[in-house]
């Protein structure tokens, strides 16, 4: 079966760093991008990056690009994603999910559980 | 304009057929990339319910139907059921952005 699961919920201040993780299995896991895809509290999903652990090529949303940082250790099958300082804004569930490839696009299937990350000012 | 355009809300009877739309641009659908459809029940994670405009993951009823055409793309789902209450977005890739984009999503209540 194929499965992401997320690290645990967390709770921060303001200022603080933080890395959360999703480690894969069921799938070669070099060979998937993964992304990240933010949710706050009550809103929509919005897509932050991704990643393909086999070389750690990333691209991130113009929108969180020098906001946050995704790592992979293809050794682990696990990918990463940190802040350096957080921010109250920064509260919400971070889903990882992989991507999958069709004739005209791409789409993420499966998703991890979320990780809530709380930050406190 | 990178943005998918999707109602807030639609609401319907049980056993009744529903039809939530997903409007894009030139940038995204309208440059002929698939859109793919996720159902996010309350307090969970987002489930892929179609992908590629009409297909259908395994074990997502034939109820859930999805098509596409032009700038702009639908999710029927017909027969509908209380379990079917849940938050719906679509999702394309998008030139400006280089990567992904969903729509704001629609919160389908079944009445």
């Amino acid at each position: 079966e194929v499965q992401l699961v997320q690290s645990g919920p967390e709770v921060k201040k303001s200022g603080e760093s933080l890395k959360i993780s999703c480690k894969g299995s069921g799938y070669s896991f070099s060979t998937h991008w993964i992304g990240w895809v933010r949710q706050m509290s009550g809103k929509g999903l919005e897509w932050m990056g991704m990643i393909y652990p086999g070389d750690s090529d990333t691209r991130y949303s113009p929108s969180f690009q020098g906001q946050v940082t995704i790592s992979a250790d293809k050794s682990v099958s696990t990918t990463y994603l940190q802040w350096s300082s957080l921010k109250a804004s920064d509260t919400a569930i971070y889903y990882c999910a992989r991507r999958n490839t069709g004739g005209g696009g791409y789409w993420l299937d499966p998703w991890g559980q979320g990780t809530l990350v709380t930050v406190s000012s | 304009q990178s943005v998918l355009t999707q109602p807030p809300s639609v609401s319907g009877a049980p056993g009744q057929r529903v039809t939530l739309s997903c409007t894009g641009s030139s940038s995204n659908i309208g440059a002929g990339y698939d859109v793919h459809w996720y159902q996010q029940l309350p307090g969970t994670a987002p489930k892929l319910l179609i992908y590629d405009n009409s297909n259908r993951p395994s074990g997502v009823p034939d109820r859930f139907s999805g098509s596409k055409s032009g700038t702009s793309a639908s999710l029927a789902i017909t027969g509908l059921q209380a379990e079917d209450e849940a938050e719906y977005y679509c999702q394309s890739y998008d030139i400006s952005l280089s990567g992904l984009l969903f729509g704001g999503g629609t919160k389908l209540t079944v009445l």
